[in-house]
């Protein structure tokens, strides 16, 4: 079964510091796969996806296959990153498809 | 610029009423969701819909129902609600495909607290 596991639930770095959001999956075949941000008060948005390889406000995300990882990093966290973290993976059922999200990890970036 | 709008953003209702949430989006998207995020369980998917009148049970669709009359608008239905039911509900809309797999466009959510 396809699975999306994000293994911390909080990460709090000062700012400049470099950050690492883990996920991991379970997934048959090549997957594809997403980082979803919510900042406060704001609405759940897509960040990036693993098919674009582009960076977005800095973030790179990179998928391992042999580690079956799509760690989200950026080199120098600003405070504006403070936000909560969603990896997610499609699953396709028939002619349909779904989203499947971890549970999130909650970044804080002290100043 | 895509818009996802859930009618109501925060709810009181007692245990045992109906409860209908409301999701409108205005981009002809076919696909349509409904999840309910909880803190330390993050999203979890009710249900979905690909189409008018066509649905698909998710990961959670115990105490649920949905309806979708209107490409544009997905309901979400508690027929009688329940305190474990306290929770916020997540729309959300993508355009139909499967690879590569659309981006989903959230609205603001509904937060729903059963007494």
């Amino acid at each position: 079964a396809q699975r999306v596991t994000q293994p911390e639930k909080l990460l709090s770095v000062f700012k400049g510091a470099p950050v690492e959001l883990k996920c991991n999956y379970s997934y048959s075949g090549s997957p594809e796969l997403f980082w979803y941000v919510q900042y406060s008060r704001q609405r759940l948005q897509l960040l990036l996806r693993h098919i674009s390889r582009e960076s977005i406000k800095g973030f790179t995300a990179d998928l391992n296959k042999g580690e079956t990882s799509f760690h989200l990093k950026k080199p120098f966290a600003q405070e504006e990153d403070s936000a909560m973290y969603y990896c997610a993976l499609p699953s396709i059922t028939g002619a349909n498809s779904k989203l499947t999200f971890g549970k999130g990890i909650t970044l804080s970036v002290r100043p | 610029d895509v818009k996802v709008t859930q009618s109501s953003r925060y709810l009181v209702k007692r245990t045992g009423e109906k409860v209908f949430l409301e999701c409108v989006q205005d981009m002809d998207h076919e696909n349509m969701f409904w999840y309910r995020q909880d803190p330390g369980l993050g999203l979890r998917l009710i249900y979905f819909s690909y189409d008018v009148k066509m649905k698909e049970k998710g990961d959670i669709p115990e105490g649920y129902s949905v309806s979708r009359e209107k490409k544009e608008r997905f309901s979400l239905i508690l027929e009688s609600a329940s305190t474990n039911q306290t929770s916020m509900y997540l729309c959300a809309s993508s355009l139909k495909a499967t690879r590569p797999f659309r981006e989903l466009f959230f609205g603001e959510g509904s937060r729903l607290t059963v007494l």
